[in-house]
């Protein structure tokens, strides 16, 4: 099963960081976690991705517990733009990408 | 610029009419896959195809058929045995295999029911 768990809403203050968890107690040894988010009325867009390592781009950092069971989306400065639904998602043999309900952020001026 | 473009943005059903939803995209992509999103819910996976001339069922693949003739196109048709459709059909491409590629994302059809 390729199911991940998210809290549902999460709030955050503008320019503060914000840490978004996931849990995937399920993943197996080659399972990419992946990191979409939502605006409204759109598709999807890819934020981020990683395997074992903790990883950057200029969206955001990847943050992966070492039993790799769980891990976090960190968005450094939150900005009004930030204000989506973030899917975390495993990459799974298949090509199967599973989403669940996502935790929609606030961003608050 | 390279992307998925899928048409038309909204499109209404009468009862008992069939629709299709178009999904094209110029990434050279093998793979390609169809989502439906209901209200303040998560993606459900309805088809994917993995290369030209074949495809797999996913979760909800009741009510809806698929096909693909060309690479570029991955066309999904809600039929009438579909009996609550109204939803956000959103149609993706990746390239298969490799299980590090992402996901690129059309921007999606509403469809509703007259």
């Amino acid at each position: 099963d390729a199911k991940t768990t998210q809290p549902n809403s999460m709030e955050s203050n503008e320019e503060e960081p914000v840490h978004l968890p996931c849990n995937h107690s399920t993943i197996s040894g080659t399972d990419y976690i992946h990191w979409y988010r939502q605006l409204p009325s759109q598709g999807p867009e890819y934020v981020i991705h990683g395997l074992t390592s903790n990883v950057n781009n200029r969206m955001a950092s990847l943050a992966i517990a070492e039993d790799r069971k769980s891990s976090t989306l960190i968005l450094h400065r939150a900005t009004l733009r930030d204000a989506a639904v973030y899917y975390c998602i495993l990459g799974r043999t298949g090509n199967q990408f599973y989403f669940g309900t996502g935790t929609s952020l606030t961003v608050i001026p | 610029d390279g992307g998925i473009t899928q048409s038309p943005k909204y499109l209404f059903r009468k009862e008992g009419q069939n629709v299709t939803l178009s999904c094209e995209q110029n990434l050279n992509h093998d793979a390609m896959y169809w989502y439906r999103q209901d209200p303040g819910q998560g993606l459900r996976l309805i088809y994917y195809s993995q290369i030209v001339n074949d495809f797999q069922k996913g979760d909800i693949a009741e009510g809806y058929s698929v096909s693909r003739e060309k690479k570029e196109s991955f066309p999904l048709t809600v039929t009438s045995a579909q009996k609550n459709p109204t939803a956000f059909y959103l149609c993706a491409s990746s390239i298969p295999g490799i299980l590090s590629e992402k996901l690129f994302f059309g921007s999606g059809t509403q469809l509703s029911v007259l």
